[in-house]
């Protein structure tokens, strides 16, 4: 499942530090927005979603920020820990009314140095 | 078992060959998604099937033909392919619908590693 030979933007931060992973996305209408993690190997595994009625939402270690006025949105890591090298990717939700069609960014890849 | 298994995971297929990829999902969802990841496009969405009904077909070549039996399998059938069509193509479900608790989220296989020569 790993996104080889991709020219992936890559974030390196230290063990211990926090990581800050953003995205832009593109429809000012999703209403939904996910982060994923792909590790090498496996496919995407969800991590923290967030609804465009909320800005900021916590989870384990992770946090996401929605900024719809630029239509930015970013993932905070807490501490981070060898095991989050991957590659990380935000998705927008461009379906309507209760049908979900997910529309993905082109990824960043976060290594972590020991 | 695991949530959403692919079969087989690699294969290797010349562009005259006729070969099907296969998705089963165990999680009683009712949509099931195809999407490829290469070098080019990491997630590019191929097909979406929401209560066995195909709903989405994002422009896909007609060389992918998708086979939705049930809610529970996914096929991908592949004939006459191109080596551009060398991917990783990865299934997906999720729980949608009116009335149920939906969150949008997709559950993904591990993928087919594809290489076309």
């Amino acid at each position: 499942g790993e996104s080889v030979g991709l020219h992936l933007p890559t974030l390196s931060v230290q063990e211990g530090d926090n990581s800050i992973i953003n995205c832009a996305y593109s429809n000012s209408a999703s209403d939904y927005f996910i982060w994923y993690k792909q590790e090498s190997g496996k496919g995407p595994q969800f991590i923290i979603d967030i609804r465009s009625n909320m800005d900021k939402r916590q989870g384990q270690r992770v946090t996401v920020l929605l900024n719809k006025t630029v239509k930015h949105l970013s993932l905070q890591i807490a501490a981070t820990q060898p095991g989050d090298s991957a590659v990380y990717f935000c998705a927008e939700n461009t379906g309507m009314d209760s049908s979900y069609k997910l529309i993905f960014g082109s990824g960043t890849r976060l290594l972590v140095r020991p | 078992e695991t949530g959403v298994t692919q079969t087989p995971r690699h294969l290797v297929m010349g562009m005259t060959n006729k070969k099907s990829l296969k998705c089963e999902q165990h999680l009683g969802h009712n949509a099931m998604y195809w999407y490829k990841q290469s070098a080019k496009k990491p997630l590019e969405l191929m097909f979406v099937y929401n209560f066995k009904e195909q709903t989405e077909n994002n422009s896909v070549p007609s060389r992918f033909s998708p086979e939705c039996p049930n809610s529970s399998h996914l096929f991908l059938h592949l004939h006459t392919l191109q080596p551009e069509d060398s991917a990783l193509y990865l299934c997906a479900s999720s729980q949608e619908g009116s009335g149920t608790p939906a969150t949008g989220e997709l559950f993904f296989g591990e993928g087919s590693r594809l290489t076309v020569l």
